[in-house]
């Protein structure tokens, strides 16, 4: 059984930085793909980049380029998404999700780190 | 980046009762890379169908998925108790890959 477990709730005030971790287990962690998605209240979910089992990142470029930051650390089995300059409109739960395969779906997804960005 | 739009956006329903969920494209699929998701309150969305009418592993038959270009439906054949939330689509056709707005299905 796969476990994506992240990190937890944050507050954050407007233009400060926030980093949410992802801890993978019980499958080889640098076989498969690891995306970030956010879920916003009245927008929906947003596809926010990917890490490859390479560990290339790749960062949907139009909205978030220049603001989130990906990385990984293969000795702990953790993935990381860091976003800067928090807006309001960046109030979201972040997943973590994996990729079977490279295909851009997700099969598995950690439970959701709620960020809140307020003054 | 491809639109999804997802009708209804809320189904009202009894259990034992047929879904039918459609998720139309704003552009036409070379291939059915269209996945379903279901979400329940406060969870993490489950992946339900990939391919747009391949069962994930351990999904019910009671969850099939149907459609091609820009025409996609879920359906459910007989609503169990547990069926009750929201389901979303989602494509990996086009980058950035992009969900639908959900639709709800609820206890009528």
């Amino acid at each position: 059984q796969v476990h994506l477990v992240q990190s937890g709730a944050e507050v954050k005030k407007p233009g400060a930085s926030v980093k949410v971790s992802c801890k993978a287990s019980e499958y080889t962690f640098t076989t498969y793909y690891l995306h970030w998605v956010r879920q916003a209240p009245g927008r929906g979910f947003e596809w926010m980049g990917i890490i490859y089992p390479s560990g290339e990142i790749r960062i949907h470029a139009q909205k978030f380029q220049g603001r989130v930051t990906m990385s990984r650390d293969t000795s702990t089995s953790t993935v990381y998404v860091e976003v800067s300059s928090l807006r309001s409109d960046d109030t979201a739960v972040y997943y973590c999700a994996r990729d079977l395969g490279g295909w851009n779906f997700f099969d598995y997804w950690g439970q959701g780190t709620l960020v809140t960005v307020s003054s | 980046e491809t639109v999804l739009t997802q009708s209804p956006g809320t189904l009202s329903l009894s259990p034992g009762e047929r879904a039918t969920l459609s998720c139309r494209a704003s552009q036409s699929f070379s291939s059915s890379y269209l996945a379903w998701y279901q979400q329940r309150p406060g969870q993490a969305p489950r992946l339900l169908i990939y391919g747009a009418s391949s069962r994930a592993t351990g999904i019910p038959d009671r969850f099939s998925g149907s459609g091609s270009g820009t025409d996609f439906t879920l359906t459910i054949s007989r609503l169990e108790p547990e069926d009750f939330a929201v389901y979303y689509c989602q494509q990996y056709e086009s980058s950035p890959w992009t969900f639908g707005q959900g639709t709800k299905v609820e206890i009528k």
